[in-house]
């Protein structure tokens, strides 16, 4: 079983709604919390990052950690067809060490 | 400002052989990490180098190696390559060491036949 496990959608919506992304970790030492978005042919862009448990917002994105349930959401509000992309959660133990990334939601956000 | 340059974008190659692929972080970044990125297997931590200095390594065979220069730009070399080798190479750079603060580049599709 992956240290990180990440629904691989793909997830279809339609322009507007609110989307949903979480991740699962089975390992308690992970303190840092990240989402990247992955367009085609890119790298990873990093959209918001959270230190421990509670909720962090940027615009139309809001982070959740809930490290007691070791469970982690990403929710875009008013999702518009350039948010489609793939969706990447990423963990560390500490800010000096290696990301341990989940396997990627696919979102599709149609006019 | 110019981002992470990864070269080349795009490289077939034969199994067996070996490749090597380069990586310019941004200006002033001294932390370069490479990860492998494979539909099954998705993002995979490699290695990292800092003004270097490996700091940190993966769960990956002795195939794959990297170094760093002096001018921080990055080298990863995978010898004897294995069909199961074909990935996306991912380098990431920070000013820092570590993962807070990595830029990514776009990445090298390796193909092995």
């Amino acid at each position: 079983q992956k240290e990180v496990e990440q629904d691989p959608g793909p997830l279809s919506v339609p322009e507007g709604a609110i989307v949903s992304l979480n991740c699962t970790y089975s390992n308690s030492a992970f303190q840092y919390f990240m989402w990247y978005r992955q367009y085609s042919r890119k790298g990873p862009e990093l959209l918001m990052y959270t230190y421990s448990s509670g909720n962090k917002e940027d615009g139309r994105f809001t982070a959740q950690v809930d490290k007691s349930s070791k469970y982690i959401s990403l929710f875009i509000r008013d999702s518009q067809p350039s948010d489609s992309a793939t969706y990447l959660c990423a963990m560390s133990g500490n800010a000096g060490n290696m990301l341990t990334f989940g396997g990627g939601t696919r979102l599709m956000v149609k006019p | 400002k110019a981002g992470v340059t990864q070269t080349p974008r795009y490289l077939i190659k034969t199994r067996g052989q070996q490749v090597t692929l380069s990586c310019s972080p941004i200006s002033g970044h001294r932390s370069v990490s490479w990860y492998q990125q494979t539909p099954g297997q998705g993002l995979q931590f490699l290695f990292e180098y800092f003004s270097e200095t490996q700091r940190n390594k993966g769960n990956f065979p002795g195939r794959f190696s990297g170094r760093q220069f002096s001018n921080s730009r990055s080298e990863m070399n995978v010898s004897t390559l294995e069909l199961g080798d074909s990935a996306l190479y991912l380098c990431a750079s920070s000013q820092g060491q570590g993962a807070l603060g990595y830029t990514f580049g776009s990445g090298t599709r390796l193909t092995v036949v």
